[in-house]
């Protein structure tokens, strides 16, 4: 079975700055997909960022991109010129089966919170 | 908006008894998927429906049952509640084909005294 591990519970960040919250996963599947989720205090679930395993390049969605590195099995989020509104719970997750999407689960980690200092 | 609709957003009961919670996925999607999360902590994957077939199980306990309809609206019921079943419970849909993610609904607060 599929695991995303998290290795950071907590991490904070000064407005304006930039972190990087870290995920690996363990699987021995080549086609899939990873997603980074964000629960505000709201505690909705929303998507973050989508990355294809296929696809070389790194995913970036605005202030949010990845570094994916498939062969190490790492995918973490960078988050530059952090807001006051980027601060909640971060979870990483795994999908197996692009070619199947739709068909499976997600497979989460534990999630990271993050903070943001003013 | 997601587009997936759970109902109650919370509900407060005593233990032993039971509970449904109810889901309606994005309009034409036809896999809906249920998931706990305990106060702090990740989301567990319960179950799985995919055009009213059960697809994929995960760690759902005995106690906790699920179907799909045919309008494709989902139910999870909960029975014989105990003091940690309270959480909040995400209902999930997705299209097929896809592109990977799931539309999560605002989830129902399950509190048991």
């Amino acid at each position: 079975a599929q695991t995303v591990t998290q290795s950071q519970p907590e991490m904070s960040v000064q407005e304006a700055e930039t972190v990087t919250l870290s995920c690996t996963y363990d699987t021995s599947e080549s086609d899939y997909y990873l997603f980074w989720y964000k629960q505000p205090p709201s505690r909705q679930m929303i998507l973050v960022i989508r990355q294809e395993a296929y696809k070389q390049q790194n995913a970036t969605e605005n202030r949010f991109s990845v570094n994916f590195q498939k062969a190490a099995k790492s995918f973490s989020l960078k988050i530059s010129d952090s807001q006051l509104g980027d601060a909640a719970m971060y979870f990483c997750a795994y999908r197996s089966g692009a070619r199947l999407a739709g068909n499976t689960p997600l497979v989460f980690g534990k999630g990271t919170r993050l903070s943001v200092i003013a | 908006d997601s587009g997936v609709t759970q109902t109650p957003k919370h509900l407060i009961t005593a233990t032993g008894q039971r509970v449904t919670l109810r889901c309606s996925p994005r309009s034409g999607d036809l896999s809906v998927y249920w998931y706990q999360q305990s106060l702090d902590q990740g989301l567990q994957f319960l179950i799985q429906y995919y055009n009213g077939e059960e697809r994929a199980k995960g760690n759902i306990l005995e106690r906790f049952s699920a179907q799909q309809f045919p309008d494709l609206h989902s139910e999870l019921n909960l029975s014989s509640l105990e003091l940690g079943d309270s959480a909040l419970y995400f209902c999930a849909s997705s299209a097929y084909p896809s592109t990977g993610e799931l539309f999560f609904g605002e989830g129902s607060r399950l509190t048991v005294l």
